[in-house]
């Protein structure tokens, strides 16, 4: 069964502590990774798709990486205004739909 | 830029009472996504459609129902709303590099 894990649950970070969000898979056929932003009440912002292992991706303090069995979000200097939960999802096989990891809350104080 | 709007952004309804939540997109997509959102559960496929009137069942399809009669609109049904049906729901429309999301419908059902 494919799975998507991420961690930590929770960070919490002060201004400028540059730090990483962790997503875990195991999937037959990956087609493509995917991270989302969603801010509280609101729906998931689309932020990148990464589709092969060593593909990188970047905008403004947010850089994406890809492995064969995982991903990382960096966060490079984050401002409070990138509090938010982050959620990691893949697709895979011949299917359409995005299987979701349960996100990372972050929050970044002043 | 593309938009994903869903018809209300907060309903409460009683239990028993059938409930429509509908979904429009406006950039000719084919395929479109009914997720629920729910603390520690994350988000889980409800239903998808990939044209006009096509749909498939997702991971929790049980209780609802959805229709697809134009390209731009699919409606999620919830044929008697119960309790446990209180949850965040999210529609998505498919693009090539990942999902857009709607705003999201917060339904209480009381």
């Amino acid at each position: 069964e494919d799975q998507v894990t991420q961690s930590p649950e929770a960070l919490r970070l002060q201004e400028g502590e540059s730090s990483s969000l962790n997503c875990s898979y195991t999937v037959s056929g990956l087609r493509g990774l995917f991270w989302y932003r969603q801010d509280p009440g609101k729906g998931p912002e689309f932020l990148f798709t990464l589709y092969s292992a060593g593909e990188e991706k970047e905008k403004e303090r947010l850089k994406a990486t890809l492995t064969k069995k995982e991903s990382f979000l960096h966060i490079t200097a984050p401002k409070p205004e990138d509090s938010a939960t982050y959620l990691c999802a893949v697709q895979a096989g011949s299917g359409y739909a995005l299987n979701f990891g349960k996100g990372t809350s972050l929050l970044v104080t002043p | 830029d593309v938009k994903v709007t869903q018809s209300s952004r907060y309903l409460v309804k009683r239990t028993g009472e059938k409930v429509f939540l509908e979904c429009v997109q406006d950039m000719d997509h084919e395929n479109m996504f009914w997720y629920r959102q729910d603390p520690g559960l994350g988000l889980r496929l409800i239903y998808f459609s990939y044209d006009v009137k096509m749909k498939e069942k997702g991971d929790i399809p049980e209780g609802y129902s959805v229709s697809r009669e134009k390209k731009e609109r699919f409606s999620l049904i919830l044929e008697s709303a119960s309790t446990n049906q209180t949850s965040m729901y999210l529609c998505a429309s498919r693009i090539r590099d990942g999902q857009f999301f709607g705003p999201g419908t917060r339904l209480t059902v009381l």
